[in-house]
């Protein structure tokens, strides 16, 4: 079967660190872009940004860059989000999503909340 | 990056038809075909619903269906149903270095 399994909900500090990962399966892994998106509470979807596991290129929305990481392990077939110190402002739902020429697969969502 | 504009909301009864527009600039939706069009119930995922500006994902009804002019993409709802009750996000790509940008959303109400 052709899906993404995302990791489960995190509860988190202020200034923690934190990692939550995409696995694929049912399709070569390094032959589309995966991307982040998020929603914070009540609002739209954001982009966040694409990697292509092949090679590990990665572009980030200029929203976005320099506040997270994006990157992949093509060995296991996961894509990992990552933020070095979170802030209660990264309060929300993260999907990953398989890019071809559109967002085709996605993810079930992350939700992360980030209190004190 | 700036998000494409939706109407915050879409309403109409069942059976109608209604269109939903989505503006962007000559950076993105009016320099790429490449404008795909999403569905998200509440407290689900986000579901493709048409790619490339025009193309249907297999699965989808063929009462969606999608155009573009300019800078501004459409999405129409044909025959409108209960369950097309939802939030539709248009997205562009917006060129190899940003990638792509989406709309705000419109919620759809059926009356």
């Amino acid at each position: 079967e052709v899906q993404l399994v995302q990791s489960g909900a995190e509860v988190k500090k202020p200034g923690e660190a934190l990692k939550i990962s995409c696995k694929a399966s049912g399709y070569r892994f390094t032959s589309y872009w995966i991307g982040w998106v998020r929603q914070m509470p009540g609002k739209g979807l954001e982009w966040m940004g694409v990697i292509y596991p092949h090679d590990s290129d990665t572009r980030y929305s200029p929203s976005f860059q320099g506040q997270v990481t994006i990157s992949a392990d093509k060995s296991i077939s996961t894509a990992y989000l990552q933020w070095s110190s979170l802030k209660a402002s990264d309060t929300a739902i993260y999907f990953c999503a398989k890019h071809g020429a559109a967002f085709d697969l996605w993810g079930q969502g992350t939700m992360v909340t980030v209190s004190s | 990056q700036s998000a494409l504009t939706q109407p915050a909301s879409v309403s109409g009864s069942p059976g109608q038809s209604i269109t939903i527009s989505c503006t962007g600039t000559s950076s993105d939706v009016g320099n790429y075909d490449l404008v795909s069009w999403y569905q998200q119930h509440p407290g689900k995922a986000p579901k493709l619903i048409i790619s490339e500006v025009t193309k249907r994902p297999s699965g989808v009804s063929n009462r969606f269906s999608g155009s573009k002019s300019g800078n501004t993409a459409s999405l129409t709802i044909s025959g409108l149903q209960a369950d097309d009750e939802a939030d539709y996000y248009c997205c562009s790509y917006a060129g190899s270095n940003t990638f792509g940008v989406f709309g705000g959303g419109t919620k759809v109400t059926v009356l």
